[in-house]
């Protein structure tokens, strides 16, 4: 089955430090990617996606790019800030035509902490 | 506002005790899931809708019932809840065709004792 593997957290960052958090994916299909963020005591939102190969997802700075050859979508951004600590859950979907019905796997999420 | 909302965002029970979470959506989305969340284990998804009268397991269904009897709502039933689903549940909602981004809710933070 499809899985997704991130790296383990917590991250602690200083302020406008570079930041990379890899993920890896195992799908039988071609799956979309995503990266989604959960701010403390809130529900998931979307962050980012690509979905199609060598696709680059943008958001808020952030920018993640599908690679087909290393089944990896790592996410990163140049400079953080205090406001970017949160969860990070990189996550597939092969969408309605994978059976599961849309279902989204995530992976374990990584927590970053960025310090001023 | 478009969002998905869920009652009630926190709630202490005891074994044994018949419960319901409610989720609804104001977006007029067709396909509506619930996954918990866990730590160390991410989010998995318990059930799924891709329509009113059409439900369907997940990845981890056992001890949970849903039902879709509305388009807007789709409430998780724990019939018989154990310590075993303590965990923070989310609804999620989305289109069937074209842009199907789902959307979460804010979450359920439920404690079986």
């Amino acid at each position: 089955g499809n899985s997704v593997t991130q790296m383990e957290g917590p991250v602690t960052l200083s302020e406008e430090a570079f930041l990379t958090i890899n993920c890896t994916y195992t799908a039988t299909g071609y799956p979309s990617l995503f990266w989604y963020v959960q701010y403390p005591g809130e529900g998931l939102q979307l962050l980012l996606k690509a979905t199609k190969a060598d696709d680059k997802g943008s958001n808020k700075g952030f920018e993640a790019t599908y690679r087909k050859e290393t089944t990896s979508f790592h996410l990163e951004k140049g400079s953080v800030q205090v406001s970017d600590s949160a969860v990070y859950f990189c996550a597939l979907s092969e969408g309605f035509s994978g059976g599961g019905g849309n279902k989204l796997t995530f992976g374990t999420g990584t927590q970053l902490k960025v310090e001023l | 506002e478009a969002q998905v909302t869920q009652n009630p965002r926190y709630l202490i029970t005891v074994t044994g005790k018949k419960l319901t979470v409610t989720c609804s959506q104001n977006m007029n989305h067709e396909y509506m899931s619930w996954y918990r969340q866990d730590p160390g284990l991410g989010l998995r998804q318990i059930y799924y809708s891709m329509n009113v009268e059409v439900t369907d397991k997940g990845d981890v269904p056992e001890g949970y019932k849903v039902s879709r009897k509305e388009k807007r709502n789709f409430p998780l039933i724990l019939e018989s809840p154990s310590p075993n689903q303590t965990s923070l549940y989310f609804c999620a909602s989305s289109f069937t065709q074209g842009y199907n981004e789902q959307f979460f809710g804010p979450g359920t933070r439920l404690t079986v004792l």
